[in-house]
C-alpha cells in the first residue's frame, strides 16, 4: 500500500469560494501529479511536478494553481470555485523513471453548488 | 481524435468466461503501454504492462500488444465478479515522457 494521502476526501462548497485540495506522500518521491477525473470518463493531467519548486501544466487547460515548496507536499488550488469544478481530483506520485508505478491517492471528490 | 481511445461499455461477461478489453493509441512513437483498473470510488491501480509486440501473462491476464495496428487488448480469463470495475488503458506518448496519456475506461460486468 502507498503512502500517499489526500484531504479532504469530500467537500461541498459554494461558488466563488477559495479551497485547497491537499496531496502528501512520505515515500520521498519526486515526482507528483494531479489528475482530474469526471464520472466515467478518463483521468486528464491537469498539473504535474518534477521536484522542489518545479511545476508544469498539464494536457488539460485548468483554472487551478499548485506549488512543490516541499518533496512531500503538493496542494492544490482552486482561487474562485465554480460548479464546473465539480469533479474528482486524483493525486499520484512515483520514483525515478518508472511512471508506470504511479501510487495514487485515495482522491477528493469536490461538488461546487 | 483521442490519443487512447476505449469502448466505453458497459461489457457484460459471464462468470467464467473470457472477458477481452480493447484500446487503440494514435501516435505510432509510443513505446510502452497500461492496464490499470478501477473499482468505483476508488483509484486506479496498476495490474499489466507491455512493452514489446506480442502477449504478456500474468495469472488470469494477459494483455497483447500489436504496434503496427496500434492496437493493445487485454483478456482476463475465468472471470470473476471481483474483475467487476473500470479498465483504463493508458499509454507513454513518446520515449522519455514523464507523464501517462489514459482513454476513457471500459466498464466491465462479470454476471454470476
Amino acid at each position: 500500500e502507498a503512502d500517499i494521502y489526500q484531504t479532504p476526501r469530500y467537500l461541498v462548497i459554494g461558488t466563488g469560494k477559495k479551497i485547497t485540495l491537499e496531496c502528501s506522500q512520505t515515500m520521498g518521491h519526486d515526482k507528483m501529479y494531479w489528475y482530474q477525473q469526471d464520472p466515467g470518463m478518463e483521468l486528464h493531467l491537469i498539473h504535474y511536478s518534477y521536484g522542489v519548486n518545479s511545476t508544469e501544466k498539464g494536457d488539460l487547460s485548468s483554472e487551478s494553481t499548485v506549488s512543490r515548496i516541499r518533496t512531500e507536499h503538493f496542494p492544490l488550488t482552486l482561487e474562485s470555485a465554480r460548479p464546473s469544478h465539480t469533479s474528482q481530483y486524483l493525486c499520484a506520485s512515483i520514483q525515478g523513471l518508472v511512471i508506470e508505478t504511479q501510487y495514487f491517492g485515495p482522491g477528493t471528490r469536490l461538488l461546487v453548488l | 481524435q483521442k490519443e487512447v481511445e476505449q469502448n466505453s461499455g458497459p461489457l457484460s461477461v459471464p462468470e467464467g468466461a473470457i472477458a477481452s478489453l480493447n484500446c487503440t493509441y494514435s501516435d505510432r512513437v509510443s513505446q510502452s503501454f497500461f492496464w490499470y483498473r478501477q473499482y468505483s470510488g476508488k483509484s486506479p491501480e496498476l495490474i499489466m504492462s507491455i512493452y514489446s509486440n506480442g502477449d504478456k501473462e500474468d495469472g488470469r491476464f494477459t494483455a497483447q500488444l500489436n504496434k503496427a495496428s496500434q492496437y493493445v487488448s487485454l483478456l482476463i480469463r475465468d472471470s470473476q465478479p471481483s474483475d467487476s470495475a473500470t479498465y483504463l488503458c493508458a499509454v507513454i506518448p513518446r520515449q522519455g515522457a514523464q507523464k501517462l496519456v489514459f482513454g476513457q475506461g471500459t466498464r466491465l460486468t462479470i454476471n454470476p
